[in-house]
């Protein structure tokens, strides 16, 4: 039973380019979640995905951050026109939907990419 | 936003002891859970403990939830070298939003064999 898998695990680009995280939930997972880990931070939520719905996309930047989870394939993490700033770690996670304990969502995370950018 | 915070920001103890980690958060929730993250890896579930809840067991690792002081511990027993790493707590932020997660910046655990 594979986990969540994440590629690439390193992403090294220049500035201005654009960065295209991959995503591929545990299997009968329907919910994808990204977050970014900043040096010596906490992950810190950015958007949650279902199958071709973004539902919370509160805490992605609003300029140069999109996201999408199609019907079929990965989700895609993508950041155009990087900046220094946005070198970090980024993590997904996936869950079922809890339609009994909807309250109670157990989250299980891919191993990230480490996106530098120089 | 509420946050987890986990105290101490870092324990170094010697194999065969117990680790004992706290995390504190702000506002109310319904549950609360630990995370490890080993240097340069993603993070491993650990345990889900929900606020009706006071204290679950899982292996060699024992959590306890007092959501009056708002705070929970993690506790390690007979730690092994492999036991170490970051650990962290999430919080789901309150008002619906339960799959947003909150994490603080972790303790990083050390054991020496």
């Amino acid at each position: 039973n594979a986990g969540v898998m994440q590629n690439p695990r390193h992403l090294v680009r220049r500035r201005g380019q654009e960065a295209r995280l991959r995503c591929s939930p545990m299997k009968g997972h329907s919910h994808v979640y990204w977050y970014r880990q900043l040096p010596e931070e906490g992950l810190k939520f950015m958007v949650y995905l279902q199958k071709e719905n973004i539902i919370d996309e509160s805490g992605m930047p609003k300029e140069r951050f999109s996201a999408e989870f199609p019907k079929e394939g990965p989700s895609i993490l993508r950041i155009q026109q990087v900046v220094r700033g946005d070198s970090a770690a980024y993590f997904c996670a996936s869950s079922w939907g809890n339609l009994a304990e909807p309250e109670v969502v157990e989250q299980y995370f891919g191993p990230g990419t480490r996106l530098t950018v120089t | 936003s509420q946050q987890g915070e986990e105290d101490p920001q870092a324990l170094s103890i010697q194999e065969g002891e117990n680790a004992t980690m706290n995390c504190s958060y702000k506002t109310s929730i319904n549950n609360l859970q630990w995370y490890r993250q080993n240097s340069g890896r993603g993070l491993v579930h650990l345990i889900l403990i929900r606020s009706n809840e006071r204290e679950k067991h899982s292996g060699r690792l024992r959590v306890t939830l007092d959501t009056s002081k708002k705070s929970s511990s993690l506790l390690i027993t007979a730690s092994r070298a492999a036991d170490t790493a970051s650990y962290f707590c999430a919080t789901p932020i309150s008002g619906g939003s339960n799959y947003k997660l909150t994490f603080g910046k972790g303790t990083l655990l050390t054991v020496n064999p």
